[in-house]
């Protein structure tokens, strides 16, 4: 059974500072990984996707992926009080079981 | 262009009901998948359809149907409801890229059983 590991939170960070999400992954298969932030009773937004061993940058997000250690991250620099919301980290499901299998969510707080 | 759009956005039923929630995907994805979310047990897929097929489905009651149109257009049913069945039900669209296939999210269906 394929596993998406991550900190449920809360994680506390200070308005300004770089925040860090991470994320573990059972399989050593998995070629894409996603990122989405979840407001309070809202539905998930992709923010970023990654595919390849290394960063990747979009605006205040990287994304780091270690396909070694299977992780992989989620930092947000200058965090902002906009930021407070729950990161899922995803994988894809490779299986008739499930089309994307998420992990549980890390809540992130920015505390002014 | 638009994104992902279910209706409705929130629905009371009562035990025994059935209900009927609807997705239209982004223009030109295919692909459409539903999830279930309650506060326990996070993010659950349901099941996917391409092409008017059910592709994958996970592990929930028969009481859980779904079909998609030619159109792409998708809904799910959920029969003889259950106080357990009340969540935020999302629905997923993508374009089918093999890896590679993102999906996006609608705004959902609060669904709530009394």
């Amino acid at each position: 059974q394929k596993e998406v590991e991550q900190n449920s939170g809360p994680l506390s960070v200070p308005e300004g500072a770089i925040a860090s999400l991470n994320c573990t992954y059972s399989d050593r298969g998995s070629q894409s990984f996603f990122w989405y932030r979840q407001y309070s009773g809202k539905s998930p937004e992709l923010i970023m996707s990654i595919y390849s061993n290394g960063d990747k940058e979009d605006g205040r997000f990287t994304a780091q992926l270690n396909k070694a250690s299977q992780y992989v991250s989620l930092l947000i620099r200058d965090s902002q009080p906009s930021d407070s919301a729950t990161y899922l980290c995803a994988v894809p499901g490779y299986s008739s079981a499930s089309k994307i299998i998420f992990g549980s969510g890390t809540r992130l707080s920015i505390r002014p | 262009k638009a994104g992902v759009t279910q209706t409705p956005r929130y629905l009371i039923k009562t035990r025994g009901q059935q209900v009927t929630l609807s997705c239209s995907p982004i223009s030109g994805h295919r692909s459409v998948s539903w999830y279930q979310q309650t506060p326990g047990q996070g993010l659950q897929f349901l099941f996917e359809y391409f092409s008017e097929t059910q592709r994958n489905k996970g592990n929930f009651p028969g009481r859980f149907s779904g079909r998609q149109f030619s159109n792409s257009r998708s809904e799910m049913n959920v029969s003889t409801l259950e106080l357990g069945d009340s969540a935020l039900y999302l629905c997923a669209s993508s374009l089918m890229d093999g890896d590679r296939d993102e999906q996006y999210f609608g705004p959902g269906t609060r669904l709530t059983v009394t």
